[in-house]
């Protein structure tokens, strides 16, 4: 069964304290790894789709990188509209029109 | 288009109760999903359509839950004798192929 863990469960940091979010993964052939950010009474909103190790994206504040094992979301100087839960999901070989997501990390940035 | 519209947000229902959600995905859009989530929890997959057709259907989905997308369109998720264990955020989610989700703001169930 695929199985996804983010880590922290939830995190505080300063204005432009600078820090990472894990994602590990356990899963039949990976055949994609997505993050989402997602506010509070929304629905989530895509960030990043990461297909095979090494390959790493970037969005403004925001850089995901992709290994074999794990995943990690850099937050460089955030910002506290960056505060929201980040989630981790991965298409498999056994789901492969579905995602099965992670339950997030929590991140509250304090001005 | 402006991405893909849930209604009601909330619903407020009694234990017992049938409730009725919908989702209307991109206009484009041939594949639409529903999904769970619960607080402090990712969303769960409950089901898939592609076109009007019901592909895959989670073993979450008891024979309670009922879902259908008539002629590819929009999208009824329908559940009957509502119980507690039913209050959750329930998203729908639609893509053109496997990779680009858009997820709606979902519809939040509280069963009383």
């Amino acid at each position: 069964e695929d199985q996804v863990t983010q880590s922290p469960e939830a995190l505080r940091l300063q204005e432009g304290e600078s820090s990472s979010l894990n994602c590990s993964y356990t899963v039949s052939g990976l055949r994609g790894l997505f993050w989402y950010r997602q506010d509070p009474g929304k629905g989530p909103e895509f960030l990043f789709t990461l297909y095979s190790a090494g390959e790493e994206k970037e969005k403004e504040r925001l850089k995901a990188t992709l290994t074999k094992k794990e995943s990690f979301l850099h937050i460089t100087a955030p910002k506290p509209e960056d505060s929201a839960t980040y989630l981790c999901a991965v298409r498999t070989d056994s789901g492969y029109s579905t995602l099965t997501f992670g339950k997030g990390t929590m991140l509250l940035v304090s001005p | 288009d402006t991405g893909v519209s849930q209604n009601p947000r909330h619903k407020i229902t009694k234990r017992g109760q049938n409730v009725t959600f919908r989702c209307d995905p991109i206009s484009e859009h041939n594949r639409l999903y529903w999904y769970r989530q619960t607080l402090g929890q990712g969303p769960e997959f409950l089901t898939y359509f592609q076109n009007e057709a019901q592909l895959e259907k989670s073993r979450l989905l008891s024979d309670r839950f009922s879902a259908e997308r008539p002629k590819g369109s929009f999208s009824t998720l329908e559940i009957q004798r509502t119980e507690q264990g039913d209050s959750a955020m329930y998203l729908c989610a639609s893509s053109l192929d496997v990779f680009g989700y858009t997820f709606g703001s979902g519809t939040r169930l509280t069963v009383v």
